[in-house]
């Protein structure tokens, strides 16, 4: 079965850092782009950061670009998401996702459960 | 703030077809295909529903269908059932960043 689960998520305070992980399984792993997709609590859906098969690309939305860096180990078949600075606004479940080839651009065909990251003090 | 958007909310009856639109000024590119759809239940994560305008994923039924025409992508559930009451949201895909739209809730009346 194709699953991804993510992990890393709970309370930290304004400025502090996080890291999330998400683990793959039930596909090859390093064939494939991956992306980080986040959700404030009654809102819609943030695209925050994507990185290729092979990792040597990555690309961040504005609104983290400096503060969150996305990588990936495919011998581990994990995908992480670096977050520093943590502001109250970065408050969202972060879900990673599979896209459907290996660079940008494909629809993200595999989604984890997601892990709720809430910045507070 | 989304470069997508999408109407709040859509409702029809078991049976009916209906359509959401998002209109965004990349999709206006004839050879513009990066549009994606997504369907949220409440407390799940996202599914995928199309991709690339008008495929489905194995698996999605085909009461599903996308398409477009200038600057707007749509999204039409044919035959609506009680399941597909969700949140959807189209996803563009410019140069080095996805922007998803503002969503729409659809209600089965």
């Amino acid at each position: 079965e194709v699953q991804l689960l993510e992990s890393g998520g709970g309370l930290v305070n304004p400025g502090g850092s996080l890291r999330l992980s998400c683990t793959a399984s039930g596909f090859t792993f390093g064939t494939y782009a991956m992306s980080w997709v986040r959700q404030a609590p009654g809102k819609g859906l943030d695209w925050v950061s994507g990185i290729t098969d092979s990792g040597h690309y990555t690309y961040h939305a504005d609104s983290v670009k400096g503060r969150f860096t996305i990588s990936r180990d495919n011998f581990k078949n994990t995908l992480y998401l670096q977050m520093n600075s943590l502001r109250a606004e970065d408050t969202a479940a972060y879900y990673c996702a599979k896209l459907n080839g290996p660079v940008a651009g494909y629809g993200m065909d595999v989604w984890g459960q997601g892990t709720t990251v809430t910045v507070s003090s | 703030q989304s470069a997508l958007t999408q109407p709040a909310s859509v409702s029809g009856s078991p049976g009916q077809s209906i359509t959401i639109s998002c209109t965004g000024p990349m999709i206006d590119f004839d050879d513009y295909n990066y549009v994606s759809w997504y369907r949220q239940h409440p407390g799940k994560a996202p599914k995928l529903m199309i991709y690339d305008v008008s495929s489905r994923p194995t698996g999605v039924s085909n009461r599903f269908s996308g398409s477009k025409s200038g600057n707007t992508a749509s999204l039409t559930i044919s035959g609506l059932q009680a399941e597909d009451e969700a949140d959807y949201y189209c996803c563009s895909f410019t140069n080095t960043h996805y922007d998803f739209g503002t969503g729409t809730k659809v209600t089965v009346l």
